[in-house]
């Protein structure tokens, strides 16, 4: 069973700030957030993961709540290029544990 | 982020035939190597594990005699889809997990294989 629950899909407005919600109620203190994306045709994109702090880097922002119960990545500035499903997965960093897909968040992006 | 690379990128054969993939870690050791397969319209399934120097470790349902794999060194893991059918047609993705110069352990992967078996 996934780990994790997303909205199928989102609209965005391109120039616009993409928030993508994932809930991950039954997150293990020791199990990271971690995001990759898969633009059509192409193998997925790590893009950030966090643990319980909030994370920044040059693509997105991840924000998970005091409880860790639920994250949501950010995109600033979303453009058409950011058009992708978004996966949100949980798992243990370092350790020999396997990404497991859902079936993620299609964004699409309009211009 | 780590570059990790397939080859080929797309491979058409008929039935019958063994195709083989490569998947390599371009810019770092990769003591870990995943293969999964993506249908049309469904997110990514994981069909195997392999650890350098060892036995792959096949997820439920996924026939080791049909798609055998290779982890024959740090940078280099290879799929061989044996005796291929129409019903093995599909994007194929290779990823690779591995220490980092900076120190991180993440896993990065592949641009993706499209088999498409006639």
């Amino acid at each position: 069973d996934a780990k994790t629950t997303q909205p199928t899909s989102m609209d965005c407005a391109e120039g616009r700030a993409a928030n993508l919600p994932c809930n991950h109620s039954t997150i293990s203190g020791n199990e990271y957030v971690y995001w990759y994306r898969q633009i059509h045709s192409q193998g997925p994109q790590y893009i950030i993961h966090g643990l319980k702090n909030n994370e920044t880097n040059e693509m997105a922002s991840l924000i998970i709540t005091e409880d860790r119960k639920s994250s949501t990545l950010i995109l600033p500035h979303a453009t058409l290029r950011d058009t992708a499903v978004y996966y949100c997965i949980v798992r243990v960093a370092g350790g020999s544990e396997k990404l497991v897909f859902g079936k993620g968040t299609k964004l699409t992006v309009n211009p | 982020g780590a570059v990790v690379s397939q080859h080929p990128s797309r491979v058409i054969c008929k039935s019958g035939t063994s195709v083989k993939i490569e998947c390599r870690s371009l810019d770092f050791q990769a003591t870990t190597m995943f293969w999964y397969r993506q249908f049309p319209k469904q997110s990514l399934m994981l069909m195997a594990t392999s650890n350098e120097g060892s036995k792959a470790t096949y997820e439920q349902g996924v026939e080791k005699d049909k798609f055998l794999i290779n982890h024959a060194s740090l940078t280099l893991s290879t799929l061989t889809v044996t005796s291929a059918h129409p019903e093995d047609s599909s994007f194929y993705i290779c990823s690779a997990r591995g220490q980092l110069a900076g120190g991180g352990d993440e896993q990065f992967f592949g641009p993706g294989t499209r088999l498409t078996v006639l």
